[in-house]
């Protein structure tokens, strides 16, 4: 049972352009989002987060959404530069109360290509 | 400050040997978890240890165990390892009980033949 999904598998954008990546979950009982990045051979950087009781976070470029009546958020990386090529992991935190300590359940991913 | 280190970053090893993989957090880090990343099953949790003590465990075989030593440092190991357990092996740390944003080292790549 896939519980966060990240339902595209890629995307592409013009440098400058705005990248919007999207993220599904389904227990409710999440109360942290993260968003990540990901390059070939290296482990997952920590890009940005949202608590449940927020429903926007932004830093920089980079603006999380959240829309918790939908279990739906959202990464928004404006304006898009060609180092942002990478691939990004949401991901999900809270979902058996205190009980799944810091354990964080994440998405399938989403290759981002950044065009110059 | 350093990052989080892994080692071996590579290992190549055969059916049914076992291994152990070794991780130290960011200093002052006291939670380390362990995650294995393949193509088809994505990035899964295996398990989380604080203050020496395991509070958390995903849906692995028995195979599959950990342990954190009292500064923090972590191992995990396989043992009779199958062909399905190539992968990228993850460990990341945080600093408190309940701090989510967690910080990952580079892993370690396993391969068995």
């Amino acid at each position: 049972d896939q519980q966060v999904k990240q339902n595209s598998p890629s995307l592409s954008v013009q440098e400058g352009r705005i990248s919007i990546l999207n993220c599904d979950y389904t227990n409710s009982m999440f109360d942290y989002f993260l968003w990540y990045k990901k390059y070939p051979a290296e482990g997952p950087t920590f890009l940005i987060s949202i608590s449940s009781i927020k429903d926007k976070n932004e830093d920089g470029r980079f603006t999380v959404f959240l829309n918790k009546s939908a279990k739906h958020l959202s990464l928004h990386i404006v304006p898009s530069q060609p180092g942002d090529s990478a691939v990004y992991f949401c991901a999900a935190s809270g979902g058996s109360g205190k009980a799944a300590g810091n354990k964080l359940t994440f998405g399938g991913g989403t290759r981002v290509l950044v065009k110059p | 400050k350093a990052g989080v280190t892994q080692t071996p970053r590579y290992l190549i090893k055969t059916r049914g040997q076992q291994v152990t993989l070794s991780c130290s957090p960011i200093s002052g880090h006291r939670s380390v978890s362990w995650y294995q990343q393949t193509p088809g099953q994505g990035l899964q949790f295996l398990f989380e240890y604080f203050s020496e003590t395991q509070r958390n465990k995903g849906n692995f075989p028995g195979r599959f165990s950990g342990r954190q030593f009292s500064n923090s440092r972590s191992e995990m190991n396989v043992s009779t390892l199958e062909l399905g357990d190539s992968a990228l092996y993850l460990c990341a740390s945080s600093l408190a009980a309940f701090d989510y944003e967690q910080y990952f080292g580079p892993g370690t790549r396993l391969t068995v033949t």
